[in-house]
């Protein structure tokens, strides 16, 4: 197994562009999360999904969409960029959630710099 | 939502020497409490965890100790050698919530040979 990859593992945008951030597992998850991480704050849930066409925001979506249309694949979504978005992305899944105690898979990250 | 601090936010130990992290949290229905490592350049891996009917766990030279009615579990590793040098979060969980993890700020340890 792959576990989970994400795609590019580096990018470089101007402000007001946008671009797609891939992810992808291959460990039949239900469950898939994009975070943010910034210097001194962790990592920051942006969205979440509990399985195909189930999404949900986490405490800091403004500025992200996404959408989960099979098991596998989680893209995140930049629509216009901006400087604050400047940051390392990372992809995560597990298997199920609710009710269970479940380890969480994260990707290699993405390092988005916008100037 | 969960409030989550972790203390100290740097940490430089002699190889061999003890490290001792502690995360505090505020959601008294939190009752999953993981560490992740991050090595440079990594996404986190979980190294430990614990459930709430549990107040330590260990396993070779790390340890998680819980503390439910404080609100705070630590992470201690004991023998510190320089791979375990890296980034170190706790995020504690209700499991009963969809809410994806709520990650404290980080811990950098530092092992010096």
């Amino acid at each position: 197994n792959a576990g989970v990859t994400q795609t590019p593992k580096f990018q470089v945008l101007k402000t007001g562009q946008s671009m797609t951030l891939q992810c992808a597992q291959d460990m039949n998850h239900e469950y898939m999360s994009w975070y943010r991480q910034d210097p001194g704050m962790g990592l920051r849930l942006i969205h979440y999904s509990v399985g195909a066409g189930i999404t949900d925001q986490g405490e800091v979506p403004n500025g992200y969409n996404v959408s989960r249309s099979t098991t596998e694949d989680f893209p995140l979504r930049l629509l216009s960029a901006a400087p604050s978005q400047t940051s390392v992305y990372f992809c995560a899944s597990n298997p199920t959630d609710v009710g269970s105690y479940n380890e969480q898979f994260f990707g290699p990250g993405t390092r988005l710099t916008v100037l | 939502g969960e409030n989550v601090e972790q203390h100290p936010s740097t940490l430089s130990v002699q190889e061999g020497d003890s490290a001792v992290i502690k995360c505090t949290y505020s959601d008294s229905a939190s009752n999953y409490f993981p560490w992740y490592k991050q090595e440079l350049g990594k996404g986190p891996q979980l190294i430990i965890d614990i459930r709430s009917n549990v107040g330590e766990k260990k396993d070779q030279r790390i340890a998680v100790t819980l503390n439910k009615t404080a609100k705070h579990f630590s992470l201690h590793i004991t023998e510190t050698q320089p791979e375990d040098s890296a980034v170190y979060f706790c995020a504690p969980k209700n499991s009963g919530s969809a809410r994806q993890l709520t990650f404290g700020s980080g811990t950098q340890l530092t092992v010096l040979p």
